[in-house]
């Protein structure tokens, strides 16, 4: 168990249609990421939080959208579904920003989205 | 741009011989390298890590990875595979500067397959 977790553990829904899944990150960890994995594009990384400010975008669409709120737990929106969007979605947090030599990033078990 | 490439979708080996999982990288700068493994509805979970120092890096579940700058590879291995060491392994890099400081990237996963 890593310490990191992730709501709902599935989720279905139908094209057009808006989610949010939710990340709590390990205690005492500021940063957290959101990446996205699915057959086609392997694992992308989506989006980066420091301490409730955003850090680093990725490959993340104009239709998603993430927070994370002063209690460091994050939020990714996921709106206008389309069937591509079916994935495994992943967080992940980390003690730091980014530098330091113990700054690996522990995964969620991912919250997987079907949409129909 | 940042890449890691693992050129075997699939390693198969007996239980007790040597394997070797390959990953290759491209990154600017100084590269943090890192090992994860994912089992069937699981999570990713960290194995090792190089920041800098001894080449040979030991991690979890009696894995260890070699890092070689001149061929820029980083290849996980371990002595005698377990049928349980069967999963999915993503090699990642990131960077330890600019404006994807933090972000991972991964390579396509390689699946492992250790036969009794």
């Amino acid at each position: 168990d890593s310490g990191v977790t992730q709501t709902p553990k599935h989720l279905i829904t139908a094209t057009g249609q808006r989610v949010t899944l939710r990340c709590s990150p390990r205690s005492g960890d500021l940063s957290v990421y959101w990446y996205q994995q699915s057959l086609d594009q392997g694992l992308q990384f989506l989006i980066q939080y420091y301490n409730g400010e955003e850090r680093a975008k990725g490959n993340i669409l104009e239709r998603f959208s993430a927070q994370q709120f002063p209690d460091l737990h994050s939020e990714l929106n996921l709106s206008s579904l389309e069937l591509g969007d079916s994935a495994l979605y992943f967080c992940a947090s980390s003690v730091g920003l980014a530098g330091g030599n113990y700054n690996e990033q522990f995964f969620g078990p991912g919250t997987r989205l079907t949409v129909l | 741009a940042q890449s890691v490439a693992q050129p075997e979708d699939q390693v198969n080996v007996a239980e007790g011989n040597p394997l070797t999982v390959k990953c290759t990288y491209s990154v600017s700068g100084n590269p943090y390298l890192f090992w994860y493994v994912q089992y069937p509805n699981r999570g990713l979970q960290f194995l090792l890590k190089y920041i800098t120092g001894d080449n040979l890096v030991k991690g979890s579940y009696g894995f260890e990875a070699e890092f070689n700058k001149s061929q820029t590879s980083f290849h996980l291995k371990k002595p005698s595979a377990l049928v349980s060491d069967s999963a999915l392994y993503f090699c990642a890099v990131r960077t330890g500067r600019g404006s994807t400081l933090g972000r991972l990237y991964f390579g396509r996963g390689t699946q492992l397959t250790v036969w009794p």
